[in-house]
């Protein structure tokens, strides 16, 4: 295992069609993270996951925006009817679990490029 | 919502100056960690601190958490072509377990 995998790396697509990314973490992670980035900005936060359960998620988050974790490996995060707002970097990012957090660092991929035309 | 800034957004130095990029959150962090994005490629984590007060170094790099856990600075010393990249710090809420906010970054060229 060499870190966390992204698929794909782009994806363009037209105005108000859906897409899917997928995310596989570090196999012995078990969180998992997805952030949005657009150029010159830092990473906002999407959502994230312990295992299977999805524990947070961006108020900012439209309700076009889901994310799955079904059995507490890969994750895939959906967008349905894109806008050309929703073009940004994907990233994921992936962590081991440990009490309270305290010594908790990303991992990220190396993030899927969308582009909505 | 919390929010993390980072000053200044952009600097240019040339190589063997030092270089100082600062973070102030508006809210109070349990902890904070610094990540590195090259051109191109992804944030990679550098480190963590924890306790207020707290200064670490890495070989250049040196790191302060505020002791209010409210700001941060990470500053390089005689900076090198590889330093080159954007600069983010990252921090979370002490009420929020796992929610990790990053701040606005700071991108760092340096020339020959």
């Amino acid at each position: 295992d060499t870190g966390v995998s992204q698929d794909p790396r782009h994806k363009i697509t037209k105005r108000g069609q859906n897409v899917t990314f997928r995310c596989d973490p570090i196999s012995e992670h078990n969180r998992l993270y997805w952030y949005r980035q657009t150029l010159g900005q830092g990473p906002e936060f999407l959502t994230y996951f312990q295992n299977e359960a999805q524990l947070e998620k961006s108020r900012l988050l439209s309700d076009r925006f889901s994310a799955e974790r079904p059995k507490g490996s890969f994750s895939t995060l959906e967008i349905q009817r894109t806008e050309q707002g929703d073009s940004a970097m994907y990233l994921c990012a992936s962590s081991a679990d440990n009490p309270g957090h305290r010594n908790e660092k990303l991992f990220f991929g190396s993030g899927t490029q969308l582009s909505v035309l | 919502g919390q929010q993390v800034m980072q000053i200044p957004q952009y600097q240019h130095v040339q190589e063997g100056e030092d270089f100082t990029t600062y973070c102030n959150s508006s809210t109070t962090l349990s902890n904070i960690q610094w990540y590195k994005q090259r051109p191109g490629g992804h944030p990679v984590f550098l480190i963590q601190l924890v306790k207020s007060g707290e200064v670490k170094k890495q070989k250049r790099l040196t790191f302060q958490f505020g002791e209010a856990k409210k700001n941060s600075s990470l500053h390089i010393t005689a900076t090198q072509t590889t330093d080159v990249g954007t600069y983010f710090c990252a921090g979370r809420n002490t009420g929020t377990a796992s929610k990790l906010t990053f701040g606005t970054g700071t991108r760092l060229q340096v020339t020959l």
